[in-house]
């Protein structure tokens, strides 16, 4: 099975500046992860999502790079918006045999701040 | 189009009391997924359904059920609720069943407290 792990509950960041959020894994089998992002009262939405035949994958202000060998991952937000700050969730499919039948696996989430 | 709807947005109850929390799902739609999310904590897989069918399902005992309705909206029941079950109930539907949830939208969840 899976964990994801995002090790940072909280992150300050001035804006204009990049916001960098980080995830590790702990197995390699999995292929694929996303990112979301969750403001209070509402649900989690997708922001991007890489999977492990590239390195990295660009979406606008969003890019996320994937480095198999440490089995880590990092969101990059540049430049840095208040409409930003929410909490970001990496997450990966729960189990390669059951594929996406078996849900996601969230990490703990980071808290991202954009100070003005 | 319409978005993934959650009912009720707040919930308080009794331990030991029983819960039916109901999601409706994007239009064309016919997957849905629950998730638990605890304070502090990420959204957890409860189970998921396909076709009216669970067809996938994570860590959580049998007293947490659910059902989907041909029209693929969902209920989840919690029998003999625990204060541990004070959560945020999240509801995801995506189209595909065992495809990855790539493009799972969220509804904006039940809170429920356990008291």
């Amino acid at each position: 099975d899976q964990q994801v792990k995002q090790n940072s509950p909280s992150l300050s960041v001035q804006e204009g500046r990049i916001s960098i959020l980080n995830c590790d894994y702990t197995n390699s089998m999995f292929d694929y992860f996303l990112w979301y992002k969750k403001y209070p009262a509402e649900g989690p939405t997708f922001l991007i999502s890489i999977s492990s035949i590239k390195d990295k994958n660009e979406d606008g202000r969003f890019t996320v790079f994937l480095n198999k060998s440490a089995k880590h991952l990092s969101l990059h937000i540049v430049p840095s918006q208040p409409g930003d700050s929410a909490v970001y969730f990496c997450a990966s499919p729960s189990s390669v045999s059951g594929g996406g039948a078996d849900g996601l696996t969230f990490g703990k989430g980071t808290h991202l701040i954009i100070q003005p | 189009e319409t978005g993934v709807t959650q009912s009720p947005t707040h919930l308080i109850k009794t331990r030991g009391q029983q819960v039916t929390l109901r999601c409706s799902s994007q239009s064309g739609h016919n997957t849905v997924s629950w998730y638990q999310q605890a304070l502090g904590q990420g959204p957890q897989f409860i189970f998921q359904y396909y076709r009216e069918e669970e067809n996938g399902r994570g860590n959580f005992p049998p007293r947490f059920s659910g059902l989907q309705f041909p029209n693929y909206s969902s209920e989840l029941n919690v029998n003999a609720l625990e204060l541990d079950d004070s959560a945020l109930y999240l509801c995801a539907s995506s189209l595909g069943g065992g495809a990855l949830n790539t493009e799972a939208f969220f509804g904006q969840g039940t809170r429920l407290t356990v008291v």
